[in-house]
């Protein structure tokens, strides 16, 4: 399978906890983009690498959220001292470059990983 | 927070017949795009339109921009049970266009 992964798929936590999500892009995109879906909503935008600079933060990202992407291919997500607010799925996408004034590509989604804070 | 709002926000229609959802949007865009949810693939994009075309076509989606009243629709045709689904518009605006704003979806169930 040559998508978006991303590993654990569904993660229960006590509040108060770390927790950290992994995910794998397709190989030849260079763009990463996080967001956070809870029910009934949209997807919400976290944050976004281009290679492994990390381009943009949402101001929903607070100081309990990481992300990185050491080498520029796969990304973590940690959350620290996890609360029952960030119970959500969590998501990952990827999309080719941006050259010149293309429009911005369609992004390919992972399948997400379910974060239940108790 | 949410750029775009869909509606109606859910909709029941019968195999063979049409579905047509709304997305409208607050600030000029670069381009607009309609992804789909179901549980069993998560999101999947189906469709872009660039904020200088009017319409465009993809097998039984055709989507409408008109970026004087901020609003998009995406019309299903002759749907199936199998596009059974959330669907969501997603906006990427002129500057920072390299993230999507997302509405809050329309959920779609098509009755056999």
């Amino acid at each position: 399978d040559t998508g978006v992964s991303q590993d654990p798929r569904h993660k229960i936590t006590k509040r108060g906890q770390n927790v950290t999500f992994r995910c794998d892009p397709i190989s030849e995109h260079n763009r990463l983009y996080w967001y956070r879906q809870t029910l009934g909503q949209g997807p919400e935008f976290l944050t976004y690498f281009q290679n492994e600079a990390q381009l943009e933060k949402s101001r929903l990202l607070s100081d309990r959220f990481s992300a990185e992407r050491p080498k520029g291919s796969f990304s973590t997500l940690e959350i620290q001292r996890t609360e029952q607010g960030d119970s959500a799925m969590y998501l990952c996408a990827s999309s080719l470059p941006i050259i010149g004034t293309t429009p911005h590509n369609e992004q390919f989604f992972g399948p997400g990983t379910r974060l239940t804070v108790l | 927070s949410q750029q775009g709002e869909e509606d109606p926000q859910a909709l029941s229609i019968q195999e063979g017949e049409n579905a047509t959802m709304n997305c409208s949007y607050k600030t000029s865009i670069n381009n607009l795009q309609w992804y789909r949810q179901n549980s069993g693939r998560g999101l999947v994009h189906l469709i872009l339109i660039r904020s200088n075309e009017r319409e465009k076509h993809s097998g039984r989606l055709r989507v409408t921009l008109d970026t004087s009243k901020k609003s998009s629709s995406l019309l299903i045709t002759a749907s199936r049970a199998a596009d059974t689904a959330s669907y969501f518009c997603a906006t990427a605006q002129n500057s920072g266009y390299s993230t999507l704003t997302f509405g809050k979806g329309t959920m779609l169930l098509v009755s056999p």
